[in-house]
């Protein structure tokens, strides 16, 4: 029973470089959450989205950042022309159809390093 | 909008002893959910311990409980018979029933002293 999975664990990219983000959540949760963690601080909450559809992206930065949940496949957070403030680490987390009622399950992170 | 507050940067505890973190939060909801994560060395975020507002009854998860004051708006964290293992990051967390968004506090590192 596979948990919530990310990748890269690690990411490094050059400023103006794009980086993306890969998200599978737990099977059968249709529920997606991308959160960042800045050096020494709590989680942020960026994005929520279900199959297909963003749903709340009241935390996410206007420009340079989209995220997507296809109808198959992971979900993906890109940056575009990422500049060194991106550096963090960029958690995902998943929950079941009944999210109203549910926990979110998180994934290990990817840590994104801007140079 | 709803804040979450940890006062507590860092705590210390000796091995099997017993240590209390403290969260508070703000907010003008009624019906709202309540969370504490471990996040030790690998960073992977983990639930201990969970709360629904509309329960009186205080969230216990083996050694790990809850005090849960509703008026004070206080949910705080008590660890028992702390292991070497109970050492890593403690974030509390906080979702207004209906959104699903979390709200963190900044963290209470936590070290448990053999």
């Amino acid at each position: 029973n596979a948990g919530v999975m990310q990748n890269p664990r690690h990411l490094v990219r050059r400023r103006g470089q794009e980086a993306r983000l890969r998200c599978s959540p737990v099977k059968g949760h249709s529920h997606v959450y991308w959160y960042r963690q800045l050096p020494e601080e709590g989680l942020k909450f960026m994005v929520y989205l279900q199959k297909e559809n963003i749903i709340d992206e009241s935390g996410m930065p206007k420009e340079r950042f989209s995220a997507e949940f296809p109808k198959e496949g992971p979900s993906i957070l890109r940056i575009q022309q990422v500049v060194r403030g991106d550096s963090a680490a960029y958690f995902c987390a998943s929950s079941p159809l009944l999210a109203g009622a549910d926990t979110q399950y998180f994934g290990p992170g990817t840590r994104l390093t801007v140079l | 909008a709803q804040t979450v507050t940890q006062s507590q940067p860092e705590m210390s505890v000796q091995e099997a002893e017993t240590v209390t973190l403290s969260c508070t939060y703000d907010t003008s909801e009624s019906d709202y959910y309540l969370f504490w994560y471990k996040q030790p060395p690998s960073r992977q975020m983990i639930l201990v311990i969970r709360q629904e507002a509309y329960k009186q009854q205080n969230a216990t998860e083996n050694r790990f409980s809850v005090n849960f004051q509703k008026a004070a708006k206080s949910f705080s964290l008590k660890i028992s018979d702390s292991q070497l293992g109970d050492a890593a990051m403690y974030f509390c967390a906080y979702r207004t029933f209906g959104n699903e968004k979390l709200t963190f506090g900044t963290g209470t590192r936590l070290t448990i002293i053999p």
